[in-house]
């Protein structure tokens, strides 16, 4: 089935501990996205990746890294996970250079404990 | 991208159409507009986008005035089930697609 894959679902994490969420697509898609949400807030983007091999930052890009090795993947890596980290991140994938709309992940809701 | 603003949050009646304005003053000439809603806490989903010409599709109709300064997406019958965030955005397709979100508007369908 053609989309986007975020893994895990949801996860509690103790502060300290180091975290990557994961995140895949098929569609071939050039960009790819990370944004996070918190309750009663809009998306707001953490990285970005216009196509592999590059990657950027976005609003909120502090206590994150980023990573765009192929096409496909897009991986996002807390280092030192802190409370504040607490929210549901996801991860899309678009290609409007060729007018295509984005696609989201179903999300990953993440606590930090 | 450009700028878009959103009314911060609308109410319809059930069955009626649902219109969400958007404006986007700063849109270049060759920059789409592209409507996104979320509905509860799962992941955004894409409605509809357009260029210069009006557009449609099986869940919405998109009417983007003459100068491209400003966008209506248009809920034609509104279920309860279209309660959601709707989202307009501008991006950009010069190579530096941040893909930035406001906060769009948070439609209400009424029974």
């Amino acid at each position: 089935i053609a989309g986007i894959t975020q893994a895990p679902t949801s996860q509690i994490l103790a502060a300290g501990r180091r975290m990557t969420l994961r995140c895949t697509q098929d569609m071939r898609h050039n960009a790819m996205y990370w944004y996070r949400q918190d309750l009663g807030l809009g998306l707001r983007l953490i990285h970005y990746s216009n196509t592999a091999g590059t990657t950027g930052k976005g609003e909120v890009p502090d206590g994150y890294s980023v990573s765009r090795a192929n096409t496909d993947d897009f991986p996002l890596t807390l280092a030192s996970a802190v409370p504040s980290q607490t929210s549901v991140y996801f991860c899309a994938s678009s290609d409007y250079d060729r007018g295509l709309p984005a696609f989201f992940g179903q999300g990953t809701r993440l606590t930090v404990v | 991208d450009a700028k878009t603003t959103q009314p911060t949050s609308m109410d319809c009646a059930e069955g009626r159409a649902a219109n969400l304005p958007c404006n986007h003053s700063t849109i270049s000439g060759n920059e789409y507009v592209y409507w996104y809603r979320q509905i509860h806490s799962q992941g955004p989903q894409y409605i509809i986008h357009g260029l210069k010409n009006n557009e449609t599709n099986e869940m919405a109709s998109l009417i983007i005035t003459e100068d491209r300064k400003s966008s209506t997406l248009i809920l034609p019958h509104a279920t309860l089930r279209d309660t959601a965030v709707y989202y307009c955005i501008v991006p950009s397709n010069f190579g530096n697609e941040k893909l930035t979100f406001g906060t769009g508007t948070r439609l209400t369908i009424i029974p």
